[in-house]
């Protein structure tokens, strides 16, 4: 069974230009979860899907970051314009409710804004 | 509300040496807990996991976490280093019968001294 899946694994952008992060999470998971860890510092969460809804993005930074999740599969992360600040990694996870609550986490995509 | 602690950003150990990695944890309700390791250069892995079963839960490449309640702890421990586990490594928490965030500690790194 294929793990969550992102892409692109790396992107380096300039200031001001436009980066989209895509997530394919586990089949069959309702619930996708973005996280992010900007220059070795913690992970912090920045919102969850169940299906195409979101449950919860307490956690998205500003209006520069749009995430979707259309028709409950695979969901994208817009960053638009993007920051130097926003350099780091993203994390894209899931879940689902009867599995032990364990969240599968994808390898990441590692953003760097130059 | 939910939270972690982990005590030391950075531990070093010599190889062969006793592996310890603190951490502690608030939780009004009845919490899962987790121990996950990035390696450099790679997305997060779940190494172990407590969820409300045995409290001394074992994992994969010889780690084990014990949850003790009295403490609020869930430390993280290996008998023997090896080189291969220099990592960084995050304790993290989610409320159990929901499929709410997780949320992590800020990480420990740890360094195998040969």
């Amino acid at each position: 069974e294929a793990g969550v899946t992102q892409f692109p694994s790396h992107s380096v952008i300039e200031k001001g230009q436009t980066v989209t992060l895509r997530c394919d999470p586990i089949s069959g998971h309702d619930n996708l979860y973005w996280y992010r860890r900007v220059m070795g510092k913690e992970i912090k969460f920045l919102l969850h899907f169940v299906k195409e809804s979101k449950q919860d993005e307490s956690g998205m930074p500003n209006n520069r970051f749009l995430a979707e999740r259309t028709g409950g599969t695979y969901s994208t992360l817009k960053v638009q314009p993007a920051e130097l600040e926003d350099s780091g990694v993203y994390f894209c996870a899931s879940t689902q409710v009867g599995s032990g609550n364990t969240i599968y986490f994808g390898e990441g995509s590692w953003l760097t804004v130059v | 509300a939910q939270s972690v602690t982990q005590l030391g950003s950075h531990v070093s150990v010599s190889e062969g040496a006793l592996v310890l990695l603190r951490c502690n944890y608030s939780s009004s309700v009845p919490p899962y807990l987790f121990w996950y390791v990035q390696y450099p250069n790679q997305g997060l892995q779940l190494l172990l996991k407590y969820t409300s079963a045995a409290t001394l839960v074992k994992g994969i490449n010889g780690f084990e976490a014990e949850f003790k309640k009295s403490e609020t702890s869930f430390h993280l421990t290996k008998p023997s280093a090896h080189m291969s586990d220099a990592a960084e490594y995050f304790c993290a928490v989610t409320v159990y019968s929901s499929a709410s965030k997780i949320i992590f500690g800020s990480g420990t790194r740890l360094s195998i001294r040969p």
